[in-house]
């Protein structure tokens, strides 16, 4: 079975702080993706990659941004975290080929205070 | 740009019973994905069922079934013989066939929470 973890399942953050939400996956994807989930919002795409040290924006990539350097880890960093980004974070991964569906980690609940 | 609407944010059903939830999409391209994902409480997002485009026939797993009108550009998701261990939040999802880049991605509909009565 394909396993896409999530470093931290709930996390607490102060405003101004910078954030790394980490995400690994042991099935040799490919593609990786950083979802934000908001109630009534659905699942809104911040970043993908498509390979190491490539990186594409998603929907709403402000104030985020993500950094790949080895095929099976996948950060999200906050840079300056802030409240309206309280929100749970899903990590998601698939391979080139055959195209299928995502695999997804548990996700992090992150509150900036 | 494609969109997913799910119109009903809620639904309710009689366990043993039969419930449909609804999905419509748009898109301008022929040949796509389209998915149904459950997530329960401990926040795991479980494939429940995929469709592709091309096929006519659609698609089933067990009590789970859809029916895909691709003139219409509805994807609704049927569970047969509801158990409790059915409710969750169903995202209905779509995706281009491309692997590359933004084809790869996968575009979600907000999402409808369902319960089931015992």
């Amino acid at each position: 079975d394909v396993k896409v973890t999530q470093s931290s399942r709930y996390l607490v953050k102060r405003t101004g702080e910078k954030v790394f939400l980490e995400c690994v996956q042991d099935m040799d994807h490919e593609n990786m993706f950083w979802y934000r989930q908001d109630p009534g919002l659905g699942l809104r795409l911040i970043y993908f990659s498509y390979d190491v040290k490539m990186k594409e924006k998603g929907d709403i990539p402000e104030g985020y941004s993500v950094s790949r350097e080895k095929k099976e880890r996948f950060s999200l960093i906050l840079e300056s975290a802030s409240t309206n980004q309280t929100s749970m974070y899903l990590c998601a991964s698939s391979p080139l080929r055959p195209l299928g569906p995502l695999h997804f980690g548990n996700g992090t609940r992150l509150t900036v205070t | 740009a494609q969109t997913v609407t799910q119109s009903q944010p809620e639904m309710s059903v009689q366990e043993a019973e039969t419930v449909t939830l609804s999905c419509t999409y748009d898109t301008s391209e022929s040949d796509y994905y389209l998915f149904w994902y459950k997530q329960p409480p401990s926040r795991q997002m479980i494939l429940v069922i995929r469709q592709e485009a091309y096929k006519q026939q659609n698609a089933t797993e067990n009590r789970f079934s859809v029916n895909f009108q691709k003139a219409a550009k509805s994807f609704s998701l049927k569970i047969s013989d509801s158990q409790l261990g059915d409710a969750a939040m169903y995202f209905c999802a779509y995706r281009n066939p491309g692997p590359f880049g933004a084809n790869s991605k996968l575009t979600f509909g907000k999402g409808i929470t369902l319960s089931v009565r015992p």
